[in-house]
C-alpha cells in the first residue's frame, strides 16, 4: 500500500499552460506539504497544510496555488506555466507538526 | 537565518566507512534529520536526532551532533553498494513544522 502517493510521476507541458500535481495519503496524517526540489538537487518548503488549513505559505508564485479537499489530499495548480518551474515536486504528510514527514515519489516537471 | 550546507559529493570503497557532513547555521535547531534520496524515488527518513544530544546510533548508522560547532555527521558503518543515493540533513525548530534541508551529498559506493 502506497503510503503518499502522487500524480502524475512524470509532466512534460508547454510553457503558459496550467496544470495540477494530486497528491494523497493514507495514514491519516493531520499535516500535508509541498516541497520543489530544483536541478541542484535542493529541497524546499512551498506549503504546509494543517487539517485543511494553510499554515506555511513560503515565498512562492501566486501561480501556485494548493488545494485541500479533505485532510487527506493536498493538490498543487499551477497556472501560467515558466520554464524556471521545472523541478521535481515532492508532497509529503505527517502526523502532526512535529512529527516525521512521509514523502511521496515525487512529480518531475519539465516546461518546454 | 537558515542555512544548511553540505560537500555535494563523497565516493567510497564497499566495505569502508562513510561520513557525510552538514552544517547548519540556526542554533534553535530542535530535531535534526538525515533522509536517504535513491534515484527516481521520494525521501526516506533514516534517523533524526535531538539537539540535547550529542549521538544516536542505530544500527550501521551513527550520527554525531556538535551543536557548539553547529556540525552534524552521518558515519554509515560497512557501506553497501545499496547505499548509493543522495543524503540530505535537514534541521527543523519545533518540529516539522518548517523543515530546511541542505543541498544533498552524493553517495557513490565503488564495489
Amino acid at each position: 500500500d502506497t503510503a503518499v502517493s502522487q500524480t502524475p510521476k512524470y509532466l512534460v507541458t508547454q510553457m503558459g499552460n496550467d496544470k495540477s500535481i494530486k497528491c494523497e495519503q493514507n495514514l491519516g496524517h493531520d499535516t500535508m506539504y509541498w516541497y520543489k526540489q530544483d536541478s541542484k538537487k535542493f529541497l524546499k518548503i512551498m506549503f504546509s497544510y494543517n487539517n485543511k488549513e494553510l499554515i506555511i505559505n513560503e515565498t512562492v508564485p501566486n501561480r501556485f496555488s494548493p488545494k485541500s479537499p479533505d485532510k487527506a489530499h493536498l493538490n498543487l495548480h499551477i497556472n501560467s506555466l515558466e520554464l524556471g518551474d521545472s523541478a521535481v515536486y515532492f508532497c509529503a504528510s505527517s502526523q502532526d507538526q512535529g512529527s516525521e514527514a512521509f514523502f511521496g515519489q515525487g512529480t518531475r516537471l519539465t516546461v518546454v | 537565518g537558515e542555512d544548511v550546507e553540505q560537500s555535494l559529493f563523497l565516493s567510497v570503497r564497499e566495505g569502508d566507512s562513510s561520513v557525510i557532513n552538514c552544517t547548519y547555521t540556526d542554533s534553535s535547531s530542535t530535531y535534526l534529520y538525515w533522509y536517504k534520496q535513491e534515484p527516481g524515488a521520494g525521501l526516506q527518513l533514516l534517523t533524526y536526532i535531538f539537539s540535547n544530544m550529542d549521538m544516536k546510533q542505530d544500527q550501521r548508522l551513527t550520527v554525531l551532533l556538535n551543536k557548539k560547532d553547529k556540525h552534524l555527521s552521518l558515519r554509515i558503518a560497512d557501506t553497501q553498494t545499496g547505499d548509493s543515493a543522495i543524503y540530505f540533513c535537514a534541521e527543523s525548530i519545533g518540529g516539522y513544522q518548517k523543515v530546511t534541508f541542505g543541498t544533498g551529498t552524493k553517495l557513490q559506493v565503488i564495489p
